[in-house]
């Protein structure tokens, strides 16, 4: 089975319905971030990145939203499907740096 | 295209063991990372590359060796297994050093992950 995701925060929304998955980081100087959504027995897959630069940006379903005063990151997925069950990571890199940190995920829960 | 290829997807080492982790690629990426990843815990960088012949630690390299003689491969080397090493460890790579270029091209693509045991 799948130990990773033990202790995770978990976040379950019905079918059909927005989802907002939360992320604080840590470093006022990183300037790249990106959501990752990984799948049981898969790596990580990319979902959205932003730069310090911007304060939201949209795909497919998805948005990203950066609030650098209150180093808060979130993600917004639209009409949340079954697929979208999964762990989400966010990361951040400094600028000048080639160092990624991740945050500890968020487990998603959609209900039928 | 096959993107990140790991080999083995599972393994099991006994403490003391030595044994390499592969990694490849071809996207002709530049940049190439190993991440291992524990039970509440994120990802988490063992050590990472810019290029050929380049290679620099990460957050939590002691117990690996990495090297890079090529742009395809990125091999991570265990030389002495101890069971705080159990884990999943993924490899990932991108197309550019994170710290230039458009955002888009900073996305690390990850590999399926090989989960280690280390009894």
């Amino acid at each position: 089975g799948e130990s990773v995701g033990l202790h995770l925060p978990t976040l379950s929304v019905q079918e059909g319905d927005n989802s907002i998955i939360n992320c604080a980081y840590s470093n006022s100087a990183s300037d790249y971030f990106i959501w990752y959504k990984q799948e049981s027995g898969k790596g990580p897959q990319f979902i959205i990145d932003i730069r310090s630069n911007m304060d939201k940006r949209q795909g497919q379903r998805v948005t990203v939203l950066l609030n650098k005063t209150v180093k808060h990151l979130s993600l917004q997925i639209a009409a949340t499907q079954p697929g979208d069950s999964a762990v989400y990571f966010c990361a951040e890199k400094a600028s000048g740096t080639y160092k990624y940190i991740f945050g500890t995920g968020t487990r998603l829960k959609v209900l039928a | 295209n096959a993107g990140v290829t790991q080999t083995p997807k599972f393994q099991v080492l006994k403490t003391g063991q030595s044994m390499t982790l592969q990694c490849a690629q071809d996207m002709n990426h530049e940049y190439m990372s190993w991440y291992r990843q524990d039970p509440g815990m994120g990802l988490r960088l063992i050590h990472y590359s810019v290029g050929a012949g380049i290679t620099d630690q990460g957050e939590v390299p002691n117990g690996y060796n990495v090297s890079r003689s090529t742009t395809e491969d990125f091999p991570l080397r265990l030389l002495s297994a101890a069971p705080s090493q159990t884990s999943v460890y993924f490899c990932a790579s991108s197309y550019s050093t994170p710290s230039g270029g458009a955002v888009s091209k900073n996305i690390q693509y990850f590999g399926a992950g090989t989960r280690l045991s280390v009894l």
